[in-house]
Parts: C-alpha cells; structure tokens; sequence
C-alpha cells in the first residue's frame, strides 16, 4: 500500500539466528503495529507502538521485541528464530486512534528452517 | 481476551450473492470492520460500521450489526470473480488510544463460475 512498506518481502533464515523486519512509513502516523498471519489463527498482536520511543506488548510477543526511533520507522526483532516463528508478518498504521481503520503493508514471508 | 469468530470457506456462483458472516463477544465493541486480502498481498479495509449503526451500504457491499448478539455480516452483491479473497472481521474495543483491532480468522470465498 502507498505510504507503507515492509522489508524485506521474504526471508528464508536458519534457527537461532536473529532477524529484523522493517515497516517503513510515509504518512507520519502515531500508531504502528505488527501482527502475524497464521493458518486457522487470523491476525494475532505482536507488539504495537504509539509514539517514538512507545511501544507495548501484543498477544504473542513472546520471542520478539520492537524498537521505534523514528515516527517513520517500526522494527521487530526475533532475538534467536524458532521453526514456529514461520509467518507472514504484517504491519499497519493507523492515525490518532484508530477508530477508522488500519492500513496495511503487504507483508514479510519469514521462514525458518 | 475477546474473541472473533467466522466461517472458514463459502463458495457462491457468479452472479449470486454472498454473505460472509461473524460473531464477536466484546460487549464494549465501538467499530466493526471488513477487511479483504487478495493472495499474496496484505489486508484492505473494505467497510466499517460504528455499533451504534445497524446497516451500512457502500454499492455492492452490505453490512449488518445486531448489536444484541454480536453478530456482523458482510454482504456482497452480483458476486463477481474478482471478489475471491479471504474476508477478516474485525472489531475494536472500547474508546480510547489503548484499544486495538482483534481480528477474526478469516472466511475464504471461492466465486465458481
């Protein structure tokens, strides 16, 4: 989606190394977020951030954490990958609240083998 | 947590109408959304609906709240092949900055010609 992007778009990794993900913003947002997509899961909360330097746990933010330095930018970090961190992850934004919405970048496939 | 609950798989002929159904237990729920994803690519808000609403329509999209059984449904008119993607449900609590976006598992529509 214009005005966010996510890198890199796939990875393959080994277990037990880490691996950042990147969500990079242009609409100068308050709010990001990172989920995970997995099968017969839906979307599920990693960690989300509401300011630089703000961020707070997820549902299922054990094995990950984010760092936010800039509004523009909103990393996750698996310290040491497990095979069941194999995901699509997604990041999203939102303005102010929320209430109208998140948009969406389109995702990071994370293997891990 | 609160919880959000769909059908996994609906199949419709072309031309005929689906309907794409959720149940939610967030009593305090203040947004519902409809959210698509189109293979390989991240989620699209289709439409929201504020709880205080019980119908929304945005040209062949249908929504309906019943707010009394937490129950939203997506409906989607003249179905097309174009429309065959994974639909989320979403809904977002109650007012205020620490309120996210709980997700259902998603309903895959398959549109058969």
């Amino acid at each position: 989606d214009a005005g966010i992007t996510q890198s890199p778009r796939h990875k393959v990794t080994e277990t037990g190394t880490p691996v950042t993900l990147r969500c990079h913003q242009t609409e100068n947002h308050r709010y990001m977020y990172w989920y995970r997509q997995d099968p017969g899961h839906g979307l599920r909360l990693i960690h989300y951030s509401y300011g630089v330097k703000d961020t707070d746990k997820g549902e299922v933010s054990d094995g990950y954490s984010v760092s936010r330095s800039k509004t523009e930018d909103f990393l996750l970090t698996l310290e040491s990958a497990t095979s069941s961190q194999t995901s699509v992850y997604f990041c999203a934004i939102s303005s102010r609240d929320g209430n109208y919405g998140y948009t969406f970048g389109s995702g990071t496939r994370l293997t891990v083998v | 947590g609160e919880d959000v609950e769909q059908s996994l798989f609906l199949s419709v002929r072309e031309g005929d109408s689906s309907v794409i159904n959720c149940t939610y237990t967030d009593s305090s729920s203040t947004y519902l959304y409809w959210y698509k994803q189109e293979p390989g690519a991240g989620l699209q808000l289709l439409t929201y609906i504020f709880s205080n609403m019980d119908m929304k329509q945005d040209q062949r999209l249908t929504v309906l709240l019943n707010k009394k059984d937490k129950h939203l449904s997506l409906r989607i008119a003249d179905t097309q092949t174009g429309d065959s993607a994974i639909y989320f449900c979403a809904e977002k609590g109650a007012a205020g900055t620490a309120s996210k976006l709980t997700f259902g598992t998603g309903t895959r529509l398959q549109v058969t010609l």
